[in-house]
């Protein structure tokens, strides 16, 4: 059985510029959750996407936005990027809310 | 909101020994888990336990969820074992997001 997928796995881009971040669920699960995590720290919730609709926002600024398609599939959007935003973003899976979480492989966004 | 520690934030053995890890939580939860991260970032599940104990090989863990904390229990620690562990929680409320903790970062020397 497929993990969780993320795609791209490292992506460069320069300050200002938008990225989005794509992944796909395990077969099943109708919730995804977006976490950043930058060198030293752990993760941190950015969203959480549940039947489709938004169910949690961390405390992030409006620069980032997410959605969840009817495949279950999300984007991660990140808008005018800054150096910060460098970090490795991970999606995570699950059933349903508050279930185990099964985390994707992550994409690794350096901005420069 | 919830506040998770994890101790120690560094832990060197030497190949073949025990070790405990510790996270400690501020409030009520549902859902706890412990994962191992490996050098390339994935996320590894290792347990799912809001409450009780498991065992799965030379790991182990209990959370004693009225009291707050949950320790990993790692048993004839191997190179392999070496990485950062962390300790995530949630509980019901409007944001459904996983607290991490800082992880434990342990390095299994031989």
């Amino acid at each position: 059985d497929a993990g969780v997928t993320q795609s791209p796995t490292h992506l460069i881009k320069t300050r200002g510029q938008h990225v989005t971040l794509r992944c796909s669920p395990i077969s099943g699960h109708k919730s995804v959750s977006w976490y950043q995590q930058v060198l030293g720290q752990g993760p941190q919730f950015i969203f959480q996407y549940y039947e489709k609709e938004e169910r949690g926002r961390g405390n992030f600024p409006d620069r980032f936005s997410a959605r969840q398609f009817p495949n279950y599939s999300s984007e991660l959007n990140v808008n005018a990027l800054l150096l910060g935003d460098s970090a490795l973003y991970l999606c995570a899976s699950s059933f349903a809310k508050n279930t185990e979480a099964f985390f994707g492989q992550g994409t690794r966004l350096t901005v420069v | 909101g919830i506040q998770v520690e994890q101790s120690p934030p560094d832990l060197i053995l030497q190949e073949g020994a025990n070790s405990t890890l510790r996270c400690n939580f501020s409030d009520s939860v549902n859902n706890l888990q412990w994962f191992h991260q490996n050098p390339w970032g994935q996320l590894i599940n290792l347990f799912y336990i809001p409450s009780g104990t498991k065992q799965n090989g030379r790991l182990s863990a209990t959370t004693v969820a009225t009291e707050r904390y949950s320790l990993l229990y790692i048993s004839s620690s191997q190179t392999t074992d070496s990485g950062v562990y962390f300790c995530a929680v949630g509980r019901p409320g409007n944001n459904n997001d996983m607290r991490f903790g800082a992880g434990t970062r342990l390095t299994v020397k031989p």
